[in-house]
């Protein structure tokens, strides 16, 4: 069973507010995943991190949205101001290092922008 | 185009029957996984399968890599079997690729 801790698991937020969503990850995985699922089911990469360095994102990351991963603190997910676009379920993960680990997800936060 | 592609997109079954569960490849791949999604959105690990046959319970997973296929087998289904079943293909360093999954609904 997978011990990745996502909070909240559900989130609901005005157009152009924050909304943060934050991830333990399962202990001793040093590499941290953000996927976005939307109502079709689709995933998307956001972003991940080795230990405290990102080690890629995508574009729309980069720009609207705000993450970390601090040491002996969650890992989190903030975007700056909601769009209703934004409605999905936000699922962390977390892996060991290196090539072909096996990743295990957290239960999710699903936000709904109004 | 979509580099997982699941077949088929939905399936309905009959307490006991059997299902098989296709997953192709249309790009080379590290390794690759079998989750489980409940209807609450949680993702459940069910088989992380690099090459060859893996079985759990009623579930068997197989995995062809040079011919970049996986399928996941089903015996004797159950009502709580119901939810989706996604593949995702590992590439170092750039996380998971999804399919869209296959939707199993079991009824008694």
């Amino acid at each position: 069973n997978s011990k990745v801790i996502q909070t909240p698991r559900y989130l609901v937020k005005g157009q152009g507010q924050k909304a943060k969503m934050r991830c333990i990850p399962e202990k001793g995985h040093p590499v941290v995943f953000w996927y976005q699922q939307n109502k079709n089911n689709e995933f998307k990469f956001l972003i991940n991190f080795q230990n405290q360095e990102v080690l890629q994102q995508i574009d729309m990351t980069e720009k609207r949205f705000s993450a970390e991963c601090p040491s002996n603190s969650p890992c989190s997910l903030e975007i700056q101001s909601s769009e209703a676009g934004d409605s999905a379920l936000y699922l962390c993960a977390s892996s060991l290092a290196g090539a072909d680990t096996e990743v295990f997800f957290g239960k999710g936060t699903r936000l709904t922008v109004v | 185009g979509q580099q997982v592609q699941q077949s088929p997109a939905s399936l309905v079954l009959q307490e006991g029957e059997n299902a098989e569960l296709q997953c192709n490849f249309s790009t080379s791949l590290n390794s690759m996984q079998w989750f489980y999604q409940r209807p609450g959105g949680s993702l459940v690990s069910l088989f992380y399968n690099p090459s060859g046959t893996k079985h759990s319970g009623r579930l068997t997973s197989t995995t062809v890599i040079k011919e970049r296929r996986s399928s996941l087998h089903i015996s004797s289904s159950q009502t709580t079997d119901s939810g989706t079943y996604l593949c995702a293909l590992e590439r170092y360093a750039q996380g998971l690729t999804f399919g869209l999954g296959t939707r199993v609904s079991v009824f008694p």
